[in-house]
């Protein structure tokens, strides 16, 4: 079984400042990934950033990285410099790398970015 | 812009209606995948194929019917459905079914009067 949990049903945060959202999971199986994903009010899903289980180094896009901590089973996503197409819906995603699974999602967080 | 196409963006349906969403991508990849989104929650997975066979189906009811005619198209019929089942209806694909991020269409947004 799998499970992803995001606490913050909302974030707000000022242009130019870094944002981070947490993400927390829960797996037995040593062998995942883990993904993050932008859902703007347009209603489409963007994928942002991926994480690999055995990945030694965090994972970096552009602005996005990864926090990585695999004892704690976190998965925080850091967003540096935020501007204000930032704002929409983020979820944090998980797949286990067996046969008969699929990619859930966490509840998500709504960001919200300010001049 | 996105390499996954969905249609129709907007649909509205009677309950007495039968319907189909369709879903496309040429990137070749072998997993396709049907989500289903209320508003301010998650996706929901309804069904995954694999290599064109019917490989999750995540308890979904009989008037949501899959169908997968070729590695490119995905369809999902509809027939007597329920206000409930109002929602917006995400069709993915990734290379395979454990390999690699999943590239979302912008959904088919549906209504059931």
């Amino acid at each position: 079984a799998q499970k992803i949990t995001q606490t913050q049903p909302g974030m707000f945060v000022q242009e130019k400042e870094a944002v981070t959202l947490d993400c927390t999971y829960d797996t037995s199986d040593p062998s995942y990934g883990l993904f993050w994903y932008k859902q703007p009010s347009s209603g489409e899903m963007i994928f942002l950033i991926y994480q690999g289980s055995y990945d030694q180094q965090n994972a970096t896009e552009g602005r996005y990285s990864l926090n990585f901590q695999k004892a704690r089973k976190s998965a925080n996503l850091v967003i540096s410099a935020s501007q204000l197409g930032d704002s929409a819906m983020y979820f944090c995603a998980m797949r286990l790398n067996q046969a008969g699974t699929a990619l859930i999602f966490g509840k998500g967080t709504t960001l919200s970015v300010s001049s | 812009d996105t390499e996954v196409t969905q249609t129709p963006k907007h649909l509205v349906m009677g309950m007495t209606n039968k319907k189909s969403l369709k879903c496309e991508q040429h990137m070749g990849h072998r997993a396709m995948y049907w989500y289903k989104q209320k508003a301010k929650k998650p996706p929901e997975l309804m069904f995954v194929y694999s290599y064109e066979k019917l490989s999750i189906n995540e308890s979904v009811p009989s008037r949501f019917s899959p169908e997968c005619p070729n590695s490119s198209l995905l369809n999902l019929h509809l027939h007597a459905l329920q206000p409930e089942d109002s929602a917006l209806y995400l069709c993915a694909s990734s290379q395979g079914p454990n390999t690699g991020e999943l590239f979302f269409g912008e959904g088919s947004r549906l209504t059931v009067l």
